[in-house]
């Protein structure tokens, strides 16, 4: 199993452009999230899927949209691209259902820039 | 969920021991204590889970006081490789309870 897979791993974006955060995961979990992690800082939660079709503001949710595209995918988007949202972008998931339901598990993390 | 309080950072001699306090005295009785670590550039880990007893996995032991309002994370032989952040988060079961991260306590282990 790969796990939560991210693509990009980089991107560089200028200020006003848009751009999607791609998501997958392989193990048929139901919950999915998207975490930003500023320098020095823990991560904060921006929005969270806790089952396919069902999507949930998180702490800092303003300046994006998510997609639950299918059960395996949650994509992030950036409408309008600031440099306040430069920061590293971690998706994650959980499936309270099964015995690691306590676990969220991490990907690699997209390491985003905006000029 | 209740907030927890870490010191910033530790050290400790590779081998020994590592004993990672977390405060969280206003925990709830339906909340229960993570631990999840970081290393450079990689996204979080979890390593252990417990509500009033005190667990043991392969990575690390979790002791919690009677009165459940601190912890501690033992890593019984620290390595190089478990120079991290180490973050303690407590949290309500559920399927829509969420992590809330701290700045977490930063491990240095040195040879």
């Amino acid at each position: 199993n790969a796990g939560v897979t991210q693509t990009p791993k980089f991107q560089v974006l200028k200020t006003g452009q848009s751009m999607t955060l791609q998501c997958a995961q392989d193990m048929n979990h139901n919950s999915m999230y998207w975490y930003r992690q500023d320098p020095g800082m823990g991560l904060r939660l921006i929005y969270y899927s806790a089952s396919e079709g069902t999507t949930d503001k998180g702490e800092v949710p303003n300046g994006y949209n998510v997609s639950r595209l299918n059960k395996r995918e949650f994509s992030l988007r950036l409408e309008s691209a600031a440099p306040s949202q430069t920061s590293v972008y971690f998706c994650a998931s959980s499936d309270p259902a099964a015995e690691t339901y306590n676990e969220q598990f991490f990907g690699p993390g997209t390491r985003l820039t905006v000029l | 969920d209740a907030k927890t309080t870490q010191p910033t950072s530790m050290d400790c001699a590779e081998g020994r021991a590592a004993n990672l306090p977390c405060n969280h005295s206003t925990i709830s009785g339906n909340e229960y204590v993570y631990w999840y670590r970081q290393i450079h550039s990689q996204g979080p880990q979890y390593i252990i889970h417990g509500l009033k007893n005190n667990e043991t996995n392969e990575m690390a032991s979790l002791i919690i006081t009677e009165d459940r309002k601190s912890s501690t994370l033992i890593l019984p032989h620290a390595t190089l490789r478990d120079t991290a952040v180490y973050y303690c988060i407590v949290r309500v079961e559920g399927a829509n309870s969420k992590l809330t991260f701290g700045k977490g306590i930063t491990l240095s282990v040195r040879p």
